[in-house]
C-alpha cells in the first residue's frame, strides 16, 4: 500500500495562476481532508470530505475549491493564486472523521 | 474560535535529559491527540486521549489529559536524538467534532 500520496512535491506559481494539488489514498478511507501549515501556526483545516460527493469547509476555505468524485482522490484547486497561499499543504485520510488520520508527505507551494 | 496554545515553542536539550511540553485550550475539548512530525513529512499520530485525568504511556513518552479537559502535557524521559521533531497537539471540540484544531507546535531538538 502506498498510503496517502501527494503531487507535486514542490511548486512555484505566479500570482493569478491556477493549479490543482493532487491527493490520492489506497486505503479505502471515507474521510479525507486538506490542511495548510505555516510557520508558528500549526496546521489549519481548509476543506474536508466525509465520502464521495460530499465536501465541507474547514477553518480557512477562501481561495480553494475541492471535489470528491471518487473515494480515492481528493484534489485541491487554487483558482487564482495569491502570495498569502504560500505554504506547505498536507492531505490526510482516515476511516471516519474520528479515526486516526494518515497524512501525506506534503506539497510545498510558493506563490510569487 | 477555539485556541490551542503549545509551550514552549522551541526546546533544545541534551540527550538523557527529561522534558515536558504543554498544550492549553481556551475551551473544553472532547478529545486530544498528540502528533510528531519530522522535516519533509506529514504528522504521525502518537496517542489519543479522551477521558479527563487520563494518563497514557508510550515507551519513554507519558501523555496526560487534564481533569478539566482543557490542557494536556507530553513528558519525555531520558530524551534521545531520535526524539527530535515537531510535536503537535490537536483537539476536537463539541459542535465541530469532525474537525481537528491543531496547536502551533513545539520544535524539540535533542543534542548528542
Amino acid at each position: 500500500n502506498a498510503g496517502v500520496t501527494q503531487t507535486p512535491k514542490f511548486q512555484v506559481l505566479k500570482t493569478g495562476q491556477s493549479m490543482t494539488l493532487q491527493c490520492a489514498q489506497d486505503m479505502n478511507h471515507e474521510y479525507m481532508s486538506w490542511y495548510r501549515q505555516d510557520p508558528g501556526m500549526g496546521l489549519r483545516l481548509i476543506h474536508y470530505s466525509v465520502g464521495a460527493g460530499i465536501t465541507d469547509q474547514g477553518e480557512v476555505p477562501n481561495g480553494y475549491n475541492v471535489s470528491r468524485s471518487t473515494t480515492e482522490d481528493f484534489p485541491l484547486r487554487l483558482l487564482s493564486a495569491a502570495p498569502s497561499q504560500t505554504s506547505v499543504y498536507f492531505c490526510a485520510s482516515s476511516w471516519g472523521p474520528f479515526n486516526e488520520q494518515f497524512f501525506g508527505p506534503g506539497t510545498r507551494l510558493t506563490v510569487l | 474560535t477555539q485556541l490551542l496554545e503549545q509551550s514552549p515553542q522551541f526546546l533544545s536539550i541534551q540527550e538523557g535529559e527529561n522534558l515536558t511540553v504543554y498544550c492549553n485550550s481556551s475551551s473544553v475539548f472532547s478529545s486530544l491527540q498528540w502528533y510528531r512530525q519530522e522535516p519533509g513529512e506529514g504528522p504521525v499520530l502518537l496517542v489519543t486521549v479522551v477521558t479527563g485525568g487520563e494518563v497514557k504511556k508510550l515507551k519513554r513518552l507519558t501523555f496526560q489529559f487534564g481533569d478539566a479537559r482543557k490542557d494536556s502535557s507530553l513528558h519525555i524521559t531520558a530524551a534521545q536524538t531520535g526524539d527530535t521533531g515537531l510535536y503537535l497537539c490537536a483537539a476536537r471540540y463539541a459542535g465541530s467534532a469532525r474537525q481537528l484544531t491543531f496547536g502551533s507546535g513545539t520544535q524539540l531538538t535533542v543534542l548528542p
